[in-house]
């Protein structure tokens, strides 16, 4: 079974840094792109970018990009999203999914992890 | 702002037909790039409902249909049930953004 396992919610101060895991398990997991979709409360869902854990070529919105770093570790087949110094705005649940293809321009996200709650509060 | 349109809010009475519009520009949809949709029940991960502008992945109703055409696509959900009941999403491409994009997405009520 194709799954994407998330880390735990996490609490955090504004400017303390964070990085949250996503691993995957039941395919190839240098075979698909990785990507992180950010949901603030009561809000739609916003492509943050994505990576090819096979040689860590990444893409970001440009509404994220400076604001996040997204890494892959294909040994521990692991995608990672960490932010250098929170805002009180980045909280949010935060999703990550996979690509269903290689063409990303064609590419929909066809498994999810769980979510992982991010709250930002002093 | 999305710059896939979606209406907010949607509904109907069991049994009936609903459709959801998703509106794009020639920079997505109107380019050729393929439309996806997302059941989001609340308190739970989004799901992949329809990929590729109107196939089904294996287990998802064939009460669920997409269609596409020009700048539009639309997700008709026939034979409505309550556990219908969710937040639709659409997504696409915009190669002005070099990016993926969601439309705001579309509640749907079931009466």
């Amino acid at each position: 079974e194709v799954q994407l396992v998330q880390s735990g919610a996490a609490v955090k101060k504004p400017g303390e840094s964070l990085k949250i895991s996503c691993k995957g398990s039941g395919y190839s997991f240098t075979t698909y792109w990785i990507g992180w979709v950010r949901q603030m409360p009561g809000k739609g869902l916003e492509w943050m970018g994505i990576i090819d854990p096979g040689d860590s070529d990444t893409r970001y919105s440009p509404s994220f990009q400076g604001q996040v770093t997204i890494s892959a570790d294909k040994s521990i087949t692991t995608a990672s999203l960490q932010w250098s110094s929170l805002k009180a705005s980045d909280t949010a649940m935060y999703y990550c999914v996979r690509l269903n293809i290689a063409m990303v321009t064609f590419a929909a996200f066809d498994t999810w992890g769980q979510g992982t709650m991010v709250t930002v509060s002093s | 702002q999305s710059v896939l349109t979606q209406p907010p809010s949607v509904s109907g009475a069991p049994g009936q037909r609903v459709t959801i519009s998703c509106t794009g520009s020639s920079s997505y949809i109107g380019a050729g790039y393929d439309v996806h949709w997302y059941q989001q029940v609340p308190g739970t991960a989004p799901k992949l409902l329809i990929y590729g502008n109107n196939n089904r992945p294996s287990g998802v109703p064939d009460r669920f249909s997409g269609s596409k055409s020009d700048t539009s696509a639309s997700l008709a959900i026939t034979g409505l049930q309550a556990e219908d009941e969710a937040d639709y999403y659409c997504q696409s491409y915009d190669s002005s953004l070099s990016g993926l994009v969601f439309g705001g997405g579309t509640k749907l009520t079931v009466l």
